[in-house]
């Protein structure tokens, strides 16, 4: 499977102020998926970047709220805007296993994530 | 009704024993299932995907789907105090706008005691 790196693994952020997070892969793969997970609960889908398109949101995510950046096929960004105490999570994004065999190209692997706490 | 709907446990048994996680899903259409692993403070990590109806084996785990009961089922035999973490299943549905978007159970907390 690929390796996915994120930046940075934690940061603490002032209310207001934006954090954008970056999520590497060590090989080219055409989906990235970013998702939050916030204190004890599971994980939620914000959106899917795919390279050379915007990105597309789930309900209750919006672009000016969470902007994604995809500027190539192995490299994405999240921004986490004007935050809050709210968007205290952990924020991971995943990769889908392009080299997977047929009729399992739809796996899914997560990076390390991103600890974010806001005060 | 929740789409993806876990027993949020917490599932305790003993080493060696056999631990049973139980997942349902509300979509029809939905295609592709999955179990994660996860540890505190980690992400999720894949442990078995499976597509078809029936069992499908690695290792210490299976995986059973049962699409007319839209049940799927994770078995871990042997149990190992290491195999202690959050189980989260999680859900494809069929094509679209969903193609690749995985919707998530609350997870169950699985403790293997010594």
């Amino acid at each position: 499977s690929a390796v996915i790196s994120q930046k940075p693994s934690r940061d603490i952020c002032q209310r207001g102020t934006s954090l954008t997070i970056q999520c590497q892969v060590d090989s080219q793969v055409t989906m990235m998926f970013w998702y939050r997970q916030q204190p004890g609960q599971s994980l939620t889908l914000i959106a899917t970047a795919n390279q050379g398109s915007e990105a597309t949101y789930e309900s209750g995510f919006v672009i000016d709220k969470f902007p994604i950046s995809r500027p190539n096929l192995t490299f994405s960004t999240l921004t986490v805007s004007n935050m809050s105490p709210e968007d205290s999570s952990i924020y991971l994004c995943s990769v889908e296993d392009s080299l997977a065999p047929r009729g399992s190209t739809d796996t899914q692997y997560f990076g390390p994530g991103t600890r974010l706490t806001v005060l | 009704q929740k789409e993806v709907e876990q027993n949020s446990g917490p599932l305790s048994v003993p080493e060696g024993a056999i631990a049973s996680l139980n997942c349902t899903y509300s979509d029809r259409v939905s295609q592709s299932f999955f179990w994660y692993r996860q540890y505190s403070g980690k992400s999720p990590e894949l442990i078995m995907s499976i597509y078809s109806n029936g069992d499908k084996e690695d290792g210490r785990f299976t995986a059973q789907l049962n699409k007319a009961s839209q049940y799927v089922s994770l078995l871990i035999r042997d149990s190992q105090p290491s195999d202690s973490a959050t189980y989260l299943c999680a859900v494809i549905r069929a094509g679209g706008t969903s193609y690749g978007k995985l919707t998530f159970g609350q997870g169950t907390i699985l403790t293997v005691h010594p």
